[in-house]
């Protein structure tokens, strides 16, 4: 099976410019959630897409939207990019089970750099 | 909200010795725990997780136990090598459907051959 894919892996972008983040699961992994990695935070939860729904957000601004398509693959948008917002964004996919909570696997990342 | 605290930040042992990461939560609700290690510039991958329902587990030479009464769950790796060197991230979750893993800060193992 292959694994979680993110593209780009690297992007920079200028403040004020926004950027869209790919991610494709698992192949039968409908749940894709989004995190954001910085040494001073760790890793953050952004939010999180199954059946093309987000059934959970992270506390973060208005900025940060996603979406998810009917194949499972979703993308993160952030507009009016901040110097802060530099950055690893890691999507984990993972098989949902009822209500059980099942391992989430991720991706490699897009490392975001804000200039 | 969810708060997971994770100590220590940086740990270094010597090859075979035996190394330990705690983390504390704050939602009693809490009832699966995760543990991820990261190597430099990969993924994070899981190493072993255990829900609410066990006090501890075992996967060779890692291990997890959980005190739900104090709330805090420790993670164990017995016999350490260099491969072992890593940051790992440990995390705690509510069970019912919906992801929202809650992350600590990370621990940064090394291992001295």
């Amino acid at each position: 099976k292959a694994g979680v894919t993110q593209t780009p892996r690297y992007l920079i972008k200028t403040r004020g410019q926004q950027v869209t983040l790919s991610c494709s699961p698992i192949s039968g992994h409908r749940s894709v959630s989004w995190y954001q990695q910085t040494p001073g935070q760790g890793l953050q939860f952004l939010f999180e897409y199954f059946s093309e729904t987000q059934r959970n957000k992270g506390n973060f601004p208005g900025r940060f939207s996603g979406r998810q398509f009917s194949n499972s693959r979703s993308e993160m948008n952030v507009s009016t990019l901040e110097l802060g917002d530099s950055a690893l964004y890691l999507c984990a996919s993972r098989e949902v089970r009822g209500s059980m909570n099942t391992e989430a696997f991720f991706g490699q990342g897009t490392r975001l750099t804000v200039v | 909200g969810e708060n997971v605290e994770q100590h220590p930040s940086t740990l270094s042992v010597q090859e075979g010795d035996s190394a330990v990461i705690k983390c504390t939560y704050s939602d009693s609700a809490s009832n699966y725990f995760p543990w991820y290690k990261q190597e430099l510039g990969k993924r994070p991958q899981l190493i072993i997780d255990i829900r609410s329902n066990v006090g501890e587990k075992k996967d060779q030479r890692i291990a997890v136990t959980l005190n739900k009464t104090a709330k805090h769950f420790s993670l164990h790796i017995t016999e350490t090598q260099p491969e072992d060197s890593a940051v790992y991230f440990c995390a705690a979750s509510i069970q019912g459907g919906s992801e929202k893993l809650v992350f600590g800060k990370g621990t940064k193992l090394t291992v001295n051959p």
